[in-house]
This record gives C-alpha cells, structure tokens and sequence, in this order.
C-alpha cells in the first residue's frame, strides 16, 4: 500500500476564504481521488484529480468551488474556494496504486478537518 | 443511482461478543465490494469482494459476498474495545472507473 499524507490535518476558516488541501504520496500512482465527509455522513466523491489534465467531477461539484491540481503521479491539491459553513467537513484524498487494474482497492490519506466560522 | 445499504446503523456489545455486519447494494456494473474500518478520519481498508461464497479471513475479521442475492457480510469474532470503530461497506464499479459509493455505515462500540 502507498503511504499518503495531507496538509493541514486541520485548519478553521472564516467564510469567504479559500483553502488549499495538498495530498502527497510515497510512490507514483495511477489514480488519485477527492472526497468529502460531512459531519455524521459517508464519505461523497468529489472528483477524480488527473494528471495533465483537468479532473473529472461528479455531479453536484463544480471546478469553481473545488479547482484540482495534480501535476505528477504524486501530489494533488483541492481547493475549498469562497467556503460557507456547510463546507465544514472533512476532506480526504485517497490512492489507486499501479497494479490493481480494476479491482479498485483504493487506501486513504489521514484527511483535513475544515471548520468553516 | 447506486445504492449500498448497510444495517444496523448501530451496535453496541461487550468484549468477547460476535457481531455480524450487513451489507445490501443495488449497483450497475458491479466490480468488486471493498469493507473499511474508519476510526478518526482515514478509513483504512479491510477487504475486497469480487467471487461470490469466497470467504476472505484476516485474524479475527471475515467477509463473504453473494452476488446472486446482492449482500455481504462482515463478522468479528471475540469483538476488543479496539473494535469499536464505524465500519464501512463501499461498493466499486459503476460507470466511472475508480469511482467508490460508500454505505452509510455502521457504528460499533463494544464495551470492556
């Protein structure tokens, strides 16, 4: 399994600002993916980040209000943009390793608690 | 729309207990279900299903699936105070490649 970690672990936010979430791994993968976790819900997908290219949003989430970056098979950034309290949540990112073709075993970064005032 | 529904939503027991999880799914192009364990914030992976009747086993955790009936289940035996966590059942598959539809989860608390 590929070791994740993300930048902050936490932060607190006064709404209107923006926040950028870095995630890096330990070794190239294929796929990397954003997710959200609302307090007392599963975890939601917000996009998969691709490398080179724009990523690929699921239906409800906009490039506006989470732009990605990933610019190698290592890193990725999410940015939480123009954040209202119900952006309070926790946001992980999580891994795809080289190999698993399409079993989709995907492990998971230790994820940002975000607090939005 | 995908659908992965787990029950109970919550469970409390004793150590020493054995507790059964369950898990149903109405899914498109079923590729395989993944079971996490979620403590604090990162869910850490348990295991995958992809063959129906193929139990999967690690110490005092096992899984098995059946496709025909379109659930699994996850059973702790001898459940510790370091069980209790929320369990996740996370069906794989769909229409986006990687994409993953969690279940609502199940919460667990076994009790000294």
């Amino acid at each position: 399994s590929a070791v994740i970690s993300q930048k902050p672990s936490r932060d607190i936010c006064q709404r209107g600002t923006s926040l950028t979430i870095q995630c890096q791994v330990d070794s190239q993968v294929t796929m990397m993916f954003w997710y959200r976790q609302q307090p007392g819900q599963s975890l939601t997908l917000i996009a998969t980040a691709n490398q080179g290219s724009e990523a690929t949003y699921e239906s409800g989430f906009v490039i506006d209000k989470f732009p990605i970056s990933r610019p190698n098979l290592t890193f990725s950034t999410l940015t939480v943009s123009n954040m209202s309290p119900e952006d309070s949540s926790i946001y992980l990112c999580s891994v795809q390793t080289a190999g698993t073709g399409f079993n989709n075993e995907q492990f998971f970064g230790p994820g940002t608690r975000l607090t939005v005032l | 729309e995908d659908k992965v529904v787990q029950s109970p939503l919550s469970l409390v027991v004793h150590e020493g207990d054995t507790v059964t999880l369950n898990c149903s799914y109405e899914v498109t192009n079923f590729r395989s279900l993944l079971w996490y364990k979620q403590e604090k914030k990162a869910p850490t992976f348990l295991f995958m299903l992809t063959s129906s009747g193929i139990e999967k086993k690690s110490g005092r955790l096992s899984s098995i699936l059946d496709k025909k009936e379109l659930f699994s289940i996850l059973n702790i035996t001898a459940t510790q105070t370091g069980d209790s966590a929320v369990y996740l059942c996370v069906f794989a598959g769909g229409t986006s490649y990687g994409k993953l539809t969690f279940g609502q989860g199940t919460i667990l608390t076994v009790h000294p």
